[in-house]
């Protein structure tokens, strides 16, 4: 079963550290999106791609992150001078590019900041 | 700016009570509902998609309706592997990202 794949799947790293995550879509899906979920709550959405550009980004996205998807393949979300507020799982989704498909979740990885 | 309310957040079941799980929305032009279960360490799984009031869909135990307000999911002689969180999402206007909400935790005892 090829669905969308994250790595890692957890990462404990210290406050002001940089890290950057990777999500593989399911390979004929040519829209990703990031999301980021706390505990207790719905995920929100960070950013989303469709091939290799970004076409939108959350007000939830600081300076500190970025997101790339060269090649309109993988994607991989860089997290620059990690805080304690950054702590949260990190979701990808990948979904066709026709409208109201549904977005298919990958198992995400889990931050957690010291 | 779009709203997903989910009632109630948690509920706690017999195997084989039946129950419904509310989802109510406000948002400018509804393209899609989303229902999809979220175990422990899990990313969400698709379950359905309604797209007008009126739709029905099922799927073994679980079956989502929706009307222009709320979305309902009802879970019918639940066994304990329903056992999950439950979450709604839509989708709307010309965005192409989910708004979810904030989920509702069912746990089914044997």
């Amino acid at each position: 079963d090829t669905g969308v794949s994250q790595d890692p799947r957890h990462k404990i790293t210290k406050r002001g550290q940089n890290v950057t995550f990777r999500c593989d879509p399911i390979s004929e899906h040519n829209r990703l999106y990031w999301y980021r979920q706390t505990l207790g709550q719905g995920p929100e959405f960070l950013t989303y791609f469709q091939n290799e550009a970004q076409l939108e980004k959350s007000r939830l996205l600081s300076d500190r992150f970025s997101a790339e998807r060269p090649k309109g393949s993988f994607s991989t979300l860089e997290i620059q001078r990690t805080e304690q507020g950054d702590s949260a799982m990190y979701l990808c989704a990948s979904s066709l590019g026709f409208s109201n498909q549904p977005q298919h979740f990958g198992d995400g990885t889990r931050l957690s900041i010291l | 700016e779009d709203q997903v309310t989910q009632s109630p957040e948690a509920l706690r079941l017999q195997e084989g009570e039946s129950s419904s799980l509310n989802c109510s929305y406000t948002v400018s032009g509804l393209r899609g509902l989303f229902w999809y279960r979220q175990d422990p360490g899990k990313g969400p799984e698709f379950l359905f998609t309604l797209y007008s009031a009126g739709e029905e869909k099922e799927k073994e135990r679980l079956k989502a309706t929706l009307t222009k307000k709320e979305s309902f999911l009802h879970i019918t002689a639940p066994k304990p592997e329903d056992s999950a969180t439950y979450l709604c999402a839509v989708q709307a206007g010309n965005d192409y990202k989910l708004s979810f909400g904030a989920g509702t935790t069912v746990t089914v005892r044997a």
